[in-house]
């Protein structure tokens, strides 16, 4: 299970903040990578980034923020974390963290609940 | 822009076949099986129903089957029932460093 953390409403100009605490599994699994999507009327799914572990922590963005954003696990309290930099309007959108363990390859088979983030003053 | 191509909307009565498209390129659709099909019903999030093309997880019913034929691939539902009007989306992997990609959506009615 996944579960969803973060503030509903950002200021433009400054960073989006979200958790995602994860049951059942480990964010440290060997067999597993941890995503975040993004769900928007004007943009539709747009995945993000994702975060997994392959005797070190590895991350891969998508190039349309990668200039803006991190994922960082935290394997102590088996989370992971998103941070998007510098968000306007156009980020306002449904974030999910999703899972996407290896034996689909490429598909995501448990979702958090979804957070409605905001980006307004 | 979506990056994989779905049609709007299609319909259906119960009992009745649909069958939705997923149109890409031969960077994404056409070049891997790593092709998933999610469900979503409104205001919660989606539901994994098709993965590597024609695969379906533990718990979906067989009424809901993928195909691919080159650059398209394709998600039927057979047998039509009430529950299965939602939107859904294709996936599919890119090769590139923005892993996957989704398609724009699609909405079932049933009629």
């Amino acid at each position: 299970q996944l579960q969803q953390s973060g503030p509903g409403l950002v200021k433009p100009s400054q960073t989006l903040s979200l958790t995602c605490a994860v049951s059942g599994d480990s964010v440290s699994s060997e067999s597993a990578a941890w995503s975040w999507i993004r769900q928007s009327p004007s943009r539709g799914l747009e995945w993000l980034g994702r975060t997994y572990y392959r005797s070190k922590w590895y991350n891969d963005y998508a190039e349309s923020v990668k200039s803006r954003i991190t994922i960082n696990p935290d394997a102590s309290k088996n989370q992971f974390s998103l941070q998007v930099s510098s968000v306007t309007p156009e980020d306002t959108a449904v974030y999910y963290c999703a899972r996407d363990p290896e034996w689909l390859r490429d598909a995501f088979d448990i979702w958090g609940q979804g957070t409605v983030v905001t980006v307004s003053s | 822009q979506s990056a994989l191509t779905q049609p709007r909307s299609v319909s259906g009565s119960p009992g009745q076949s649909v069958t939705i498209s997923c149109t890409g390129t031969s960077s994404d659709v056409g070049a891997y099986k790593e092709v998933s099909w999610y469900q979503q019903h409104p205001g919660k999030a989606p539901k994994l129903m098709i993965y590597d093309v024609s695969d379906r997880p533990s718990g979906v019913p067989d009424r809901f089957s993928g195909s691919k034929s080159g650059n398209t691939a394709s998600l039927t539902i057979s047998g039509l029932q009430a529950e299965d009007e939602a939107d859904y989306y294709c996936c599919s992997l890119t090769g590139t460093n923005t892993r996957v990609v989704f398609g724009g959506g699609t909405k079932v009615t049933v009629l």
